[in-house]
C-alpha cells in the first residue's frame, strides 16, 4: 500500500490477555517506529527499529511489552498479561533513511483492556 | 520534564477567522522543528519543517514561523474551514540526532464550528 498500515484499529481485550498488534511500514521504509498515544496525552515512545541494527527498547515501559521486525518490513508489537493502564492508541510511524526525521505514520491500534 | 510545551490546550474557532497555535522548547541544539496534523482516528501528518536558520514558512493557509533566539514557534491557520479541526503536534528533532529522538509536545486541540 502507499501508507503505513495497522492492524486490527480496534482491539477489546480482558485484562490479563495477551495482544499482538501489527504494523506494515511504506516499503523502502528502514526505520520503524512504535508509539503509545493515552488519551489527551502526547506520543510516547516505545521502541525504534533501524535496518538490521539492534533495535532501541528503551521506551517499553516493562517486561509485558515487546516487540520483533522481520527485516525492513512487518513489524508486530505484542503485550502480555494485558492491564487496564495499557488502554490507549498505539501508533506505528516509518521513514526513509536518507530522511529519518520526516515520520509517517499509521492509523493507529485503539486498545481497550476492561 | 516536557520540552516541549504547546498552547493553548485547545481552542475553539469560527469558520473563516484565522488562528495562531504557540509551540516552546527548550530543546538544543536542534536539527529542525515540524508541525504534524492529527485527525481524529488517525496518524499524524507532517505539514511544515523548519530549520534552525528559517523564519517562515507557508503551505497553503498555514504559515509556520520560528525564533531560535526565543525557542518559539508558531502556527497561523488562516480562513480556517471545517476540515481544520485536529490536533496539531509541535515536534523537535535534537542535534545530533540518532534517529529516533524526538520531542514531542502534548498538542492543541483545534475546533473549527460553522
Amino acid at each position: 500500500g502507499a501508507g503505513v498500515s495497522q492492524s486490527p484499529s480496534n482491539k477489546v481485550t480482558e485484562k490479563g490477555k495477551d495482544v499482538e498488534l501489527r504494523c506494515d511500514p511504506i516499503s523502502g521504509h528502514t526505520a520503524l517506529y512504535w508509539y503509545r498515544q493515552r488519551l489527551g496525552q502526547g506520543l510516547e515512545f516505545l521502541i525504534y527499529f533501524q535496518g538490521n541494527s539492534a533495535p532501541d527498547k528503551s521506551g517499553l515501559p516493562s517486561d509485558r511489552f515487546s516487540a520483533e521486525r522481520t527485516g525492513e518490513s512487518v513489524s508486530t508489537l505484542t503485550i502480555q498479561r494485558t492491564q487496564q493502564e495499557d488502554s490507549a492508541v498505539y501508533l506505528c510511524a516509518s521513514s526513509m533513511e536518507r530522511d529519518n526525521e520526516k515520520l509517517f505514520f499509521g492509523s493507529g491500534t485503539q486498545l481497550s483492556v476492561l | 520534564k516536557n520540552q516541549v510545551e504547546q498552547s493553548p490546550q485547545s481552542l475553539i474557532i469560527l469558520e473563516g477567522k484565522n488562528c495562531t497555535l504557540q509551540c516552546n522548547y527548550t530543546v538544543s541544539p536542534f536539527s529542525n522543528l515540524r508541525w504534524y496534523k492529527q485527525d481524529t482516528g488517525r496518524g499524524p501528518v507532517s505539514l511544515t519543517i523548519m530549520t534552525f536558520s528559517e523564519n517562515t514558512k507557508s503551505n497553503g493557509r498555514y504559515t509556520a514561523t520560528l525564533d531560535a533566539d526565543t525557542k518559539q514557534s508558531s502556527l497561523h491557520i488562516t480562513a480556517s474551514q471545517l476540515s481544520d479541526s485536529a490536533s496539531y503536534i509541535c515536534v523537535v528533532i535534537p542535534l545530533p540526532n540518532t534517529g529516533n529522538q524526538f520531542y514531542f509536545g502534548t498538542g492543541t486541540s483545534l475546533t473549527v464550528i460553522p
